[in-house]
């Protein structure tokens, strides 16, 4: 599985956009760049995935590099409640198979 | 609609004792994973069941079994507990086996301190 190298921590201040990089040198053509994030003392959730294009939802938005060397999960207004730890995980179509790394830290200011 | 629920939250066992940790998940989802995460770690997976009647390891399967009991459930485990299984498990499911789209729904975790 190819890996991902993202900033071990990042800090915001409340209803500012944040962006969170990821690179992924070794990333193939079919593979996904998906996004999760951790809130304290819960599991995992899903915020997002793309391929090639970028990609919008109610939570973020997914800006991918034109090699797909690289991508960047953005969010628009930060929150409290988005101080989390965000993983930038690549997965082949077929496999299902989740590979974390040790994701960002994001703390937000109020 | 609970989701993907585990039991027990939270347990404590002495070195050697054996343990079974369920998850249940009521959205019809094919596939089930069981992670484990170690203090200031991402989630590392155990193994999986991508359908029922199926598992395959994941990356750290020593020391675990898995049993796919029926669609809705898929239970971890532990034969003779070592302190080295202290962590924080997840049980996770997805409906799809090949698709691009990969969303995994996660249970709230068992916390497990061996001593």
């Amino acid at each position: 599985d190819a890996k991902t190298t993202q900033p071990n921590s990042m800090e915001s201040n409340e209803e500012e956009p944040v962006h969170l990089p990821c690179n992924h040198s070794t990333i193939s053509g079919t593979d996904y760049i998906h996004w999760y994030r951790q809130l304290p003392s819960q599991g995992p959730e899903y915020v997002i995935h793309g391929l090639t294009s970028n990609v919008n939802n109610r939570m973020a938005s997914l800006a991918i590099a034109e090699d797909r060397k690289s991508s960047t999960l953005i969010l628009h207004r930060a929150t409290l409640r988005d101080a989390a730890v965000y993983y930038c995980i690549l997965i082949r179509g077929d496999t299902g198979k989740l590979i974390f790394g040790q994701g960002t830290t994001l703390q937000v200011k109020p | 609609n609970a989701g993907v629920t585990q039991t027990p939250k939270f347990q404590v066992l002495k070195t050697g004792q054996s343990m079974t940790l369920q998850c249940a998940q009521d959205m019809n989802h094919n596939s089930m994973y069981w992670y484990r995460q170690d203090p200031g770690m991402g989630l590392r997976l155990i193994y999986y069941s991508a359908s029922e009647g199926t598992t395959d390891k994941g990356e750290v399967p020593n020391g675990y079994n898995v049993s796919r009991l029926n669609k809705r459930e898929f239970s971890l485990r532990l034969e003779s507990a070592a302190p080295s299984q202290t962590s924080v498990y997840f049980c996770a499911s997805r409906s799809q086996v090949t698709s691009s789209y990969n969303e995994q729904f996660f249970g709230p975790g068992t916390r497990l301190t061996v001593l």
